[in-house]
Protein backbone atom coordinates (compact mmCIF):
# COMPACT_ATOMS: atom_id res chain seq x y z
CA UNK A 1 0.00 0.00 0.00
CA UNK A 2 0.70 3.51 -0.12
CA UNK A 3 2.82 4.85 2.58
CA UNK A 4 4.86 7.78 3.24
CA UNK A 5 6.91 8.32 6.38
CA UNK A 6 8.79 11.41 8.18
CA UNK A 7 10.35 11.88 11.56
CA UNK A 8 7.98 13.77 13.81
CA UNK A 9 10.91 15.90 15.12
CA UNK A 10 13.87 17.92 14.18
CA UNK A 11 15.55 21.02 16.07
CA UNK A 12 18.09 23.55 14.46
CA UNK A 13 19.75 26.72 15.44
CA UNK A 14 19.11 29.87 13.62
CA UNK A 15 21.18 30.73 10.57
CA UNK A 16 21.78 26.99 10.34
CA UNK A 17 20.64 24.81 7.33
CA UNK A 18 17.67 22.79 8.19
CA UNK A 19 17.09 19.17 6.28
CA UNK A 20 14.05 17.44 6.40
CA UNK A 21 13.65 13.78 5.22
CA UNK A 22 10.74 11.67 3.72
CA UNK A 23 10.59 8.23 2.31
CA UNK A 24 7.81 6.50 0.36
CA UNK A 25 7.17 3.22 -1.11
CA UNK A 26 4.55 3.89 -4.23
CA UNK A 27 7.54 3.40 -7.17
CA UNK A 28 4.89 5.11 -8.97
CA UNK A 29 4.42 8.23 -7.66
CA UNK A 30 4.92 11.01 -10.40
CA UNK A 31 4.91 14.31 -8.31
CA UNK A 32 6.62 14.47 -4.64
CA UNK A 33 5.57 17.88 -2.48
CA UNK A 34 6.64 19.43 0.32
CA UNK A 35 3.38 21.52 2.11
CA UNK A 36 4.17 24.14 5.08
CA UNK A 37 1.91 24.61 7.96
CA UNK A 38 1.94 27.01 10.73
CA UNK A 39 -0.10 26.74 13.52
CA UNK A 40 -3.79 27.15 13.49
CA UNK A 41 -3.89 27.54 9.56
CA UNK A 42 -4.33 25.56 6.54
CA UNK A 43 -1.40 23.94 4.28
CA UNK A 44 0.95 26.40 2.08
CA UNK A 45 2.62 24.57 -0.57
CA UNK A 46 6.45 24.87 -0.40
CA UNK A 47 7.97 23.41 -3.38
CA UNK A 48 7.78 20.18 -5.69
CA UNK A 49 9.69 17.76 -8.02
CA UNK A 50 8.77 15.90 -10.79
CA UNK A 51 9.50 11.97 -10.37
CA UNK A 52 11.73 12.23 -13.49
CA UNK A 53 14.31 15.16 -11.46
CA UNK A 54 17.21 14.80 -8.78
CA UNK A 55 17.26 18.04 -7.82
CA UNK A 56 14.97 21.01 -7.65
CA UNK A 57 16.27 25.01 -5.80
CA UNK A 58 14.11 27.95 -5.11
CA UNK A 59 15.91 30.37 -3.01
CA UNK A 60 16.56 28.85 -0.20
CA UNK A 61 15.12 25.52 -0.53
CA UNK A 62 16.52 22.52 -2.33
CA UNK A 63 14.43 19.65 -2.77
CA UNK A 64 16.72 16.06 -3.47
CA UNK A 65 14.93 13.08 -4.95
CA UNK A 66 16.69 9.52 -4.84
CA UNK A 67 14.20 7.70 -6.72
CA UNK A 68 16.26 4.51 -6.08
CA UNK A 69 16.05 4.89 -2.56
CA UNK A 70 12.59 6.06 -2.77
CA UNK A 71 14.09 9.20 -0.20
CA UNK A 72 12.94 12.63 -0.51
CA UNK A 73 14.50 15.31 1.22
CA UNK A 74 13.69 19.23 2.03
CA UNK A 75 17.06 21.50 2.84
CA UNK A 76 15.91 24.70 4.11
CA UNK A 77 19.29 27.46 3.99
CA UNK A 78 19.76 29.72 6.44
CA UNK A 79 16.41 28.95 8.50
CA UNK A 80 14.33 31.66 10.36
CA UNK A 81 12.47 31.93 13.26
CA UNK A 82 9.60 32.11 10.52
CA UNK A 83 10.17 28.42 9.55
CA UNK A 84 9.08 27.19 12.25
CA UNK A 85 6.46 25.10 11.52
CA UNK A 86 4.91 21.19 10.26
CA UNK A 87 6.10 20.46 7.15
CA UNK A 88 4.56 17.61 5.21
CA UNK A 89 5.95 15.43 2.47
CA UNK A 90 3.28 14.55 0.04
CA UNK A 91 2.82 12.24 -3.25
CA UNK A 92 0.47 11.80 -6.00
CA UNK A 93 -0.29 8.33 -6.43
CA UNK A 94 -1.95 7.99 -9.98
CA UNK A 95 -1.26 9.74 -12.86
CA UNK A 96 -3.75 12.05 -13.79
CA UNK A 97 -5.93 11.75 -9.99
CA UNK A 98 -4.75 14.36 -7.75
CA UNK A 99 -5.26 12.49 -4.43
CA UNK A 100 -2.35 13.10 -2.46
CA UNK A 101 -0.87 11.27 0.06
CA UNK A 102 1.03 12.44 3.12
CA UNK A 103 3.19 12.05 5.66
CA UNK A 104 2.77 12.84 9.39
CA UNK A 105 4.65 15.56 9.22
CA UNK A 106 7.76 17.18 10.83
CA UNK A 107 7.88 19.58 13.58
CA UNK A 108 10.38 21.98 12.94
CA UNK A 109 11.69 24.12 15.86
CA UNK A 110 14.41 26.94 15.43
CA UNK A 111 16.52 27.65 18.24
CA UNK A 112 17.78 31.23 18.99
CA UNK B 1 -3.48 33.75 0.00
CA UNK B 2 -4.93 30.57 -2.59
CA UNK B 3 -7.91 31.93 -2.78
CA UNK B 4 -9.78 29.34 -1.73
CA UNK B 5 -12.02 29.49 1.68
CA UNK B 6 -13.68 27.25 3.72
CA UNK B 7 -16.33 28.28 6.41
CA UNK B 8 -16.92 28.14 9.31
CA UNK B 9 -13.60 28.77 10.93
CA UNK B 10 -14.40 26.67 14.07
CA UNK B 11 -17.54 24.41 14.83
CA UNK B 12 -18.54 22.11 17.90
CA UNK B 13 -21.20 19.41 17.74
CA UNK B 14 -22.23 16.38 19.63
CA UNK B 15 -22.11 12.66 18.84
CA UNK B 16 -25.11 11.80 16.80
CA UNK B 17 -25.59 15.33 14.95
CA UNK B 18 -25.34 16.29 11.40
CA UNK B 19 -22.40 18.69 9.74
CA UNK B 20 -22.13 20.28 6.49
CA UNK B 21 -18.90 22.55 6.09
CA UNK B 22 -18.37 24.72 3.21
CA UNK B 23 -15.47 25.50 0.50
CA UNK B 24 -15.11 28.35 -2.15
CA UNK B 25 -12.64 27.15 -5.07
CA UNK B 26 -10.76 29.49 -7.02
CA UNK B 27 -12.30 30.51 -10.12
CA UNK B 28 -12.09 28.11 -12.70
CA UNK B 29 -10.82 25.35 -10.67
CA UNK B 30 -13.46 22.28 -11.35
CA UNK B 31 -11.50 19.75 -9.09
CA UNK B 32 -11.84 19.34 -5.16
CA UNK B 33 -10.80 17.28 -3.18
CA UNK B 34 -11.71 16.93 0.93
CA UNK B 35 -9.03 16.12 3.42
CA UNK B 36 -9.30 15.21 7.78
CA UNK B 37 -6.21 15.68 9.20
CA UNK B 38 -6.86 14.50 13.12
CA UNK B 39 -4.55 15.92 15.44
CA UNK B 40 -0.82 15.21 15.38
CA UNK B 41 -1.30 13.80 11.89
CA UNK B 42 -1.13 14.44 8.14
CA UNK B 43 -4.25 15.46 6.20
CA UNK B 44 -6.07 11.64 4.92
CA UNK B 45 -7.73 12.16 1.28
CA UNK B 46 -11.70 11.91 1.80
CA UNK B 47 -12.76 12.09 -1.57
CA UNK B 48 -12.39 14.31 -4.60
CA UNK B 49 -15.08 16.21 -6.94
CA UNK B 50 -14.59 16.62 -10.91
CA UNK B 51 -17.16 18.35 -12.57
CA UNK B 52 -19.84 17.64 -9.77
CA UNK B 53 -19.00 13.97 -9.80
CA UNK B 54 -17.52 11.82 -7.25
CA UNK B 55 -14.10 11.43 -8.83
CA UNK B 56 -12.46 8.77 -5.86
CA UNK B 57 -12.77 7.90 -2.58
CA UNK B 58 -10.54 7.42 0.75
CA UNK B 59 -11.09 5.13 3.08
CA UNK B 60 -14.34 6.61 4.78
CA UNK B 61 -17.28 5.55 5.42
CA UNK B 62 -20.93 6.65 3.77
CA UNK B 63 -21.56 8.88 6.09
CA UNK B 64 -18.55 11.53 4.47
CA UNK B 65 -21.10 12.87 1.50
CA UNK B 66 -20.04 15.48 -0.78
CA UNK B 67 -21.64 18.27 -3.60
CA UNK B 68 -19.99 19.83 -6.03
CA UNK B 69 -21.77 23.16 -7.61
CA UNK B 70 -21.22 24.91 -10.98
CA UNK B 71 -20.35 28.00 -9.11
CA UNK B 72 -16.68 26.44 -7.78
CA UNK B 73 -18.51 25.83 -4.38
CA UNK B 74 -18.32 22.58 -2.67
CA UNK B 75 -19.67 21.08 0.46
CA UNK B 76 -18.89 18.12 2.54
CA UNK B 77 -21.20 16.70 4.67
CA UNK B 78 -20.99 13.78 7.42
CA UNK B 79 -24.14 11.97 9.21
CA UNK B 80 -23.99 10.68 12.49
CA UNK B 81 -20.32 12.55 14.07
CA UNK B 82 -18.50 10.48 16.13
CA UNK B 83 -15.85 11.49 18.86
CA UNK B 84 -13.21 10.41 16.26
CA UNK B 85 -14.61 12.90 13.46
CA UNK B 86 -12.65 15.57 15.37
CA UNK B 87 -10.54 17.10 13.09
CA UNK B 88 -9.14 20.04 11.07
CA UNK B 89 -11.40 19.48 7.37
CA UNK B 90 -9.39 20.80 4.91
CA UNK B 91 -10.09 21.50 1.18
CA UNK B 92 -8.23 21.99 -1.92
CA UNK B 93 -9.02 22.80 -5.08
CA UNK B 94 -7.19 22.56 -9.01
CA UNK B 95 -8.11 23.08 -12.13
CA UNK B 96 -7.74 19.33 -13.31
CA UNK B 97 -4.88 19.72 -15.56
CA UNK B 98 -2.43 16.34 -15.60
CA UNK B 99 0.50 16.96 -12.55
CA UNK B 100 -1.13 20.43 -11.56
CA UNK B 101 -1.22 21.48 -8.25
CA UNK B 102 -3.38 22.04 -5.34
CA UNK B 103 -4.02 25.14 -3.71
CA UNK B 104 -5.65 24.40 -0.06
CA UNK B 105 -8.07 26.57 2.12
CA UNK B 106 -7.46 27.05 6.10
CA UNK B 107 -9.73 24.25 7.09
CA UNK B 108 -12.89 23.82 9.35
CA UNK B 109 -12.04 23.08 13.16
CA UNK B 110 -14.57 20.18 14.22
CA UNK B 111 -15.09 19.30 17.47
CA UNK B 112 -17.24 16.59 18.21
CA UNK B 113 -18.57 16.00 22.09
Amino acid sequence: GEDVEQSLFLSVREGDSSVINCTYTDSSSTYLYWYKQEPGAGLQLLTYIFSNMDMKQDQRLTVLLNKKDKHLSLRIADTQTGDSAIYFCAENQNFGNEKLTFGTGTRLTIIP
Amino acid sequence: ETGVTQSPTHLIKTRGQQVTLRCSSQSGHNTVSWYQQALGQGPQFIFQYYREEENGRGNFPPRFSGLQFPNYSSELNVNALELDDSALYLCASSSGLVGETQYFGPGTRLLVL
